[in-house]
């Protein structure tokens, strides 16, 4: 079974501090995408990286792929109460349209 | 381009009830998946269509059903309904059929089962 193992799981920081999240699977995955989601709503697509060691930046968002393509990283920078939200890793493999999802990271940024 | 859309978007049903939802995809997209989100068990895959017909299932009994029409649009349909399968059910479709397996979610269906 292909689990992916998000953490932290929660995380409460004050505007303007810069933090990071991280998605660990011991299994490897061609393609890891990130996702955002707010409450009621479903998950909006942020990124997809596919090449072992590929960093992706989305203005204050930056994404890494691992060498190994096994894991994956969000860091955010000077985070804004708009970055609020819980924040999903989706690993995909091959052409299968199947995606396994990490538990999410609830993330809360306070004014 | 519009979005993909499900309906209806809430759902109150009683036990043994049964249910089925729908999704419409982004025009032009093919490939329909479903998962269900629970705060316990997250996102999980249910099953996805591609050309009318089921390509990968999720391990999900045999009271959730799906199928797609030549349009795209995609129904599942939930049997016998227990208080467990209160959730929300979210559609994605996929524009391609390839390696990057992008998908794009729909704003998804709360069931609640009393």
């Amino acid at each position: 079974t292909q689990l992916l193992e998000q953490s932290p799981q929660f995380l409460s920081i004050q505007e303007g501090e810069n933090l990071t999240v991280y998605c660990n699977s011991s299994s490897v995955f061609s393609s890891l995408q990130w996702y955002r989601q707010e409450p009621g709503e479903g998950p909006v697509l942020l990124v997809t990286v596919v090449t072992g060691g590929e960093v992706k930046k989305l203005k204050r968002l930056t994404f890494q792929f691992g060498d190994a393509r096994k894991d994956s990283s969000l860091h955010i920078t000077a985070a804004q109460p708009g970055d609020t939200g819980l924040y999903l890793c989706a690993g995909g493999q091959g052409g299968a349209q199947k995606l396994v999802f990490g538990q999410g990271t609830r993330l809360t940024i306070n004014p | 381009k519009a979005g993909v859309t499900q309906t209806p978007r809430y759902l109150i049903k009683t036990r043994g009830q049964q249910v089925t939802l729908s999704c419409s995809p982004i025009s032009g997209h093919r490939s329909v998946s479903w998962y269900q989100q629970t705060p316990g068990q997250g996102l999980q895959f249910l099953f996805e269509y591609f050309s009318e017909t089921q390509r990968n299932k999720g391990n999900f009994p045999g009271r959730f059903s799906g199928r797609q029409f030549s349009n795209s649009r995609s129904e599942m349909n939930v049997s016998t309904l227990e208080l467990g399968d209160s959730a929300l059910y979210l559609c994605a479709s996929s524009p391609v059929t390839g390696f990057y397996n992008e998908q794009f979610f729909g704003p998804g269906t709360r069931l609640t089962v009393l």
